[in-house]
């Protein structure tokens, strides 16, 4: 398709891991984003990385990426309540534009 | 650093007005900002970038005459909804191409203005 894929929902419990997937569309792209969203806010970067990277770690954020399969996850670890948000994973084309995936909605429950 | 704010943050009117939204970058220039559509429950799309002093460039399927942008200084972008309708009623996001680069982890979001038309 031509949508930047994600699946829809993840429920967790607190104190587990949660994954979030993302099937992203341009093999080209250069960097690939994951935000956050709370209810009625803008967008919160969460973390990047960049296309010639397949892991990146930051504290309780890892990011992997297959670019062969083009599919981006995002796991959290240690999910906390204050984690429940929408997740937009993104990728840039032609370093000009943010193409966002249709984004999954985490709820952590404790 | 790298703040975006966003005016009015909600705003109601009725079917036929024209409503404005203004987008400022706090304490950066910023020569390019983007203007996104969400509607509820589904991902951000990019109606329009502004570059300063030039022409918005509006993505395949957004009317510029309907949205019309100006870009007039480095730290304001404003979105003007024209005769509005129902269907216009969306959440609107702008961000703003702070300094670093042209890539996407520049780029700051407002916290939205929610727009609904009676």
């Amino acid at each position: 398709g031509e949508d930047v894929e994600q699946s829809l929902f993840l429920s967790v419990r607190e104190g587990d891991s949660s994954v979030i997937n993302c099937t992203y569309i341009d093999s080209s792209s250069t960097y690939l984003y994951w935000y956050k969203q709370e209810p009625g806010a803008g967008l919160q970067l969460l973390t990047y990385i960049f296309s010639n990277m397949d892991m990146k770690q930051d504290q309780r954020l890892t990011v992997l990426l297959n670019k062969k399969d083009k599919h981006l996850s995002l796991r959290i670890a240690d999910t906390q309540t204050g984690d429940s948000a929408i997740y937009f994973c993104a990728e840039t084309v032609n370093t000009d534009k943010l193409i966002f995936g249709t984004g999954t909605r985490l709820q952590v429950f404790p | 650093g790298a703040v975006v704010s966003q005016h009015p943050s909600r705003v109601i009117c009725k079917s036929g007005t024209s409503v404005k939204i203004e987008c400022r970058s706090l304490d950066f220039q910023a020569t390019t900002m983007f203007w996104y559509r969400q509607f509820p429950k589904q991902s951000l799309m990019l109606m329009a970038t502004s570059n300063e002093g030039s022409k918005a460039t509006y993505e395949q399927g957004v009317e510029k005459d309907k949205f019309l942008i100006n870009h007039a200084s480095l730290t304001l972008s404003t979105l003007t909804v024209t005769s509005a309708h129902p269907e216009d009623s969306s959440f609107y996001i702008c961000s703003a191409r702070g300094p670093g680069g042209a890539g996407g982890e520049t780029q700051y979001f407002g916290p939205g203005t929610r727009l609904l038309v009676l």
